[in-house]
């Protein structure tokens, strides 16, 4: 079991441009999460997905995000017309059932120029 | 509101020297508490959760609804022991972990 896989490692995109990152969850997981974590802080909650169902996005800012976990493929979480403040550390975590342990991927690190 | 404060960032240590990687939270509902170690270039891992009561590599962290706290602790800190620790909580529904701002731990020889 490969766990779970994130890419690309790093992304680097221009303002105005559009940041696309996939999450794989661990075989047998059907529960995603996505995480960001700013430079010196810890990491923040973003959005909780099943598939095919955005369960919670509370922590999601509520423009140019969004975030999907299609029937087949990866989920992906969009940010459209990047800014400098996008520049982060954007951690996908998954579990078998909503109530079990977090499994995280290495995370994607976002450099916006 | 759910919040999970860590106040130390940095905490050094000798080789052999007891660890206490501090946490508390806050939070209205039962609590569910967890504690992350990410090593040098790996990811983040689970290294304990208090429902668990295990110990992980000489890690043990008790539930303290009184004081609010889940305290990271290691009798006899080792250089492997160096890494980036997290404090998380976990919420009612399942869905939704706070994590703290997270302590370095340096171990010296």
């Amino acid at each position: 079991n490969a766990g779970v896989m994130q890419n690309p490692r790093h992304l680097v995109r221009r303002r105005g441009q559009e940041a696309r990152l996939r999450c794989s969850p661990m075989k047998g997981h059907s529960h995603v999460y996505w995480y960001r974590q700013l430079p010196e802080e810890g990491l923040k909650f973003m959005v909780y997905l099943q598939k095919e169902n955005i369960i919670d996005e509370s922590g999601m800012p509520k423009e140019r995000f969004s975030a999907e976990f299609p029937k087949e493929g990866p989920s992906i979480l969009r940010i459209q017309q990047v800014v400098r403040g996008d520049s982060a550390a954007y951690f996908c975590a998954s579990s078998p059932e909503g109530d079990q342990p977090q499994h995280f991927g290495d995370g994607t690190r976002l450099s916006i120029l | 509101a759910q919040r999970v404060t860590q106040p130390e960032k940095l905490l050094s240590v000798f080789k052999g020297a007891p660890v206490e990687l501090k946490c508390n939270y806050s939070y209205s509902g039962s609590p569910e508490l967890f504690w992350y170690v990410q090593y040098s270039r790996q990811r983040l891992q689970l290294l304990l959760r208090h429902i668990s009561r295990e110990s992980i590599k000489g890690f043990t962290a008790d539930l303290n609804k009184g004081e609010t706290s889940f305290h990271l602790k290691k009798p006899f800190a080792q250089e492997e022991d160096s890494a980036m620790y997290y404090c998380a909580l976990l919420n009612n529904a399942g869905n939704m972990l706070t994590f703290g701002g997270g302590t370095r731990l340096m171990v010296k020889p």
